[in-house]
């Protein structure tokens, strides 16, 4: 069956980074890429970004654009987001997400890691 | 970027209601839509997909329509386990966009 992973829960200082695993199970990883989505405590949704899993191309939010970035590891048929320069209000749940380059995206979700961001 | 404009951002309602929600786009979306349902400490689920198609699994009391840049979620008998939030979804383009959000509330 299909599954996406997470690595755990994190807490981070003002200014550190964090990076976010996400193992993917189940399926041929390269068909499908993952998108990245976040939520605020008491907020909405927020796409994060995309990456292909079977070249790497990615796209980012804007306003993540410097700050993030999206790996790909096929031998491990792992996807990893890293954010740097955290700051107070990056404290959320990630989630990751399998998002095909034509089809329809988000049937499958990762658990969710909590990332705290506190001094 | 595409804007998706959800309403209503709540609603309180019974067991029974019929319930409606909707989301509009800034520019035409095909039918590249999604509807999601999320509870606390769960990641959100996908109930429906290109627009209508009712994911496997989802009972047949969520349904979708539209096309376009006009879109609605029905609920048309609300049960206990439905007072969740709603999102909707757009996949037409980069970069993705949810909709605010339509949390659903017991009356």
């Amino acid at each position: 069956q299909v599954q996406l992973v997470q690595s755990g829960a994190e807490v981070k200082k003002p200014g550190a980074s964090v990076k976010v695993s996400c193992k993917a199970s189940g399926y041929t990883f390269p068909t499908y890429g993952i998108s990245w989505v976040r939520q605020a405590p008491g907020q909405g949704l927020e796409w994060m970004g995309w990456i292909s899993t079977y070249n790497g191309n990615t796209h980012y939010a804007q306003k993540l654009q410097g700050r993030v970035t999206m790996t790909t590891d096929t031998s491990t048929s792992t996807v990893s987001m890293e954010l740097t320069s955290l700051r107070s209000d990056d404290t959320a749940v990630y989630y990751c997400a399998r998002d095909p380059l034509s089809g329809w995206p988000f049937d499958y979700w990762g658990q969710g890691t909590l990332v705290t961001v506190s001094s | 970027d595409i804007q998706m404009t959800q309403s209503p951002s709540s609603l309180s309602a019974s067991v029974g209601d019929r319930v409606t929600i909707t989301c509009r786009a800034s520019q035409g979306i095909r039918n590249d839509l999604g509807w999601y349902q999320e509870k606390p400490g769960k990641a959100p689920k996908r109930l429906i997909y290109a627009a209508s198609s009712l994911q496997s699994g989802v009972p047949s009391r969520f349904s979708g329509s539209g096309s376009g840049t006009e879109f609605t979620l029905t609920i048309s008998s609300l049960q206990p386990e439905d007072f969740a939030t709603y999102y909707c979804l757009q996949h037409n383009s980069y970069p993705r966009t949810f909709g605010q959000g339509t949390k659903v509330e017991i009356k």
